[in-house]
């Protein structure tokens, strides 16, 4: 089946551009998670849904980054005001309690560069 | 809180060489270890994983041990090919669904 896919794959912005990443879960998955990862280093989390619940968003760096997940499926990750430190690849992953030890399944990531 | 730490990379071996790659955690409870690997240009993929003390996880060839005394899970491979060529990352959950928590991840090159 459909694996987690995310849109655009890679996008280029110039300083104080708004952006707007898109993420497909696997379809069922009531779970959905945002890593932000840098050059060089491993995902760090941003942020988590329950369906259409954001039950934890302790990882987002500052209040330009704002996440959604309006229907329980697609979701979105928008950055406002982009800096040159929000350089990064975004990660989205979705899971479920049917998965057995609630797996998370990985997109290929937007590699976001700021100008 | 919750960290992991990798050996520093990068790593580079011959085909058929034994692979180590050293994972060490600190963890508030008791939690999930796992290895994801990240081949170019691809998503995270789980790669093995073990959830409780002394479990060993394996997939693929490669093996990793729970240790709950030296809080260890070192990712090992007895012979290594090209194909494994990738980024390899370990990873703690304190629960089942919840967020992970990654290491900086080893890039493995591995030469013909």
């Amino acid at each position: 089946g459909a694996g987690v896919s995310q849109s655009p794959r890679y996008k280029v912005a110039k300083r104080g551009q708004d952006v707007a990443l898109r993420c497909d879960p696997i379809s069922g998955h009531v779970s959905l998670f945002w890593y932000q990862q840098a050059l060089g280093q491993g995902p760090e989390f941003l942020t988590y849904f329950q369906n259409e619940a954001q039950l934890d968003k302790s990882g987002l760096p500052s209040d330009r980054f704002f996440a959604e997940r309006p229907e329980g499926s697609v979701s979105t990750l928008k950055i406002q005001r982009t800096q040159q430190e929000d350089s990064a690849v975004y990660l989205c992953a979705s899971t479920t309690a049917r998965v057995p030890s609630y797996e998370q399944y990985f997109g290929p990531g937007t590699r976001l560069t700021v100008t | 809180g919750n960290s992991v730490t990798q050996m520093e990379g990068p790593v580079t071996l011959s085909e058929e060489a034994f692979l180590t790659i050293n994972c060490t955690y600190t963890a508030t409870g008791y939690p999930s270890l796992f290895w994801y690997v990240q081949y170019p240009g691809e998503g995270l993929q789980l790669l093995l994983k073990a959830t409780k003390a002394d479990d060993k996880g394996s997939n693929k060839g490669f093996e990793a041990t729970y240790r709950k005394e030296t809080t260890s899970f070192h990712l090992e491979k007895g012979s290594v090919q090209v194909s494994d060529s990738a980024v390899y990352f370990c990873a703690l959950t304190l629960t089942s669904g919840s967020r992970l928590t990654f290491g900086e991840g080893t890039q493995l090159t591995v030469n013909p």
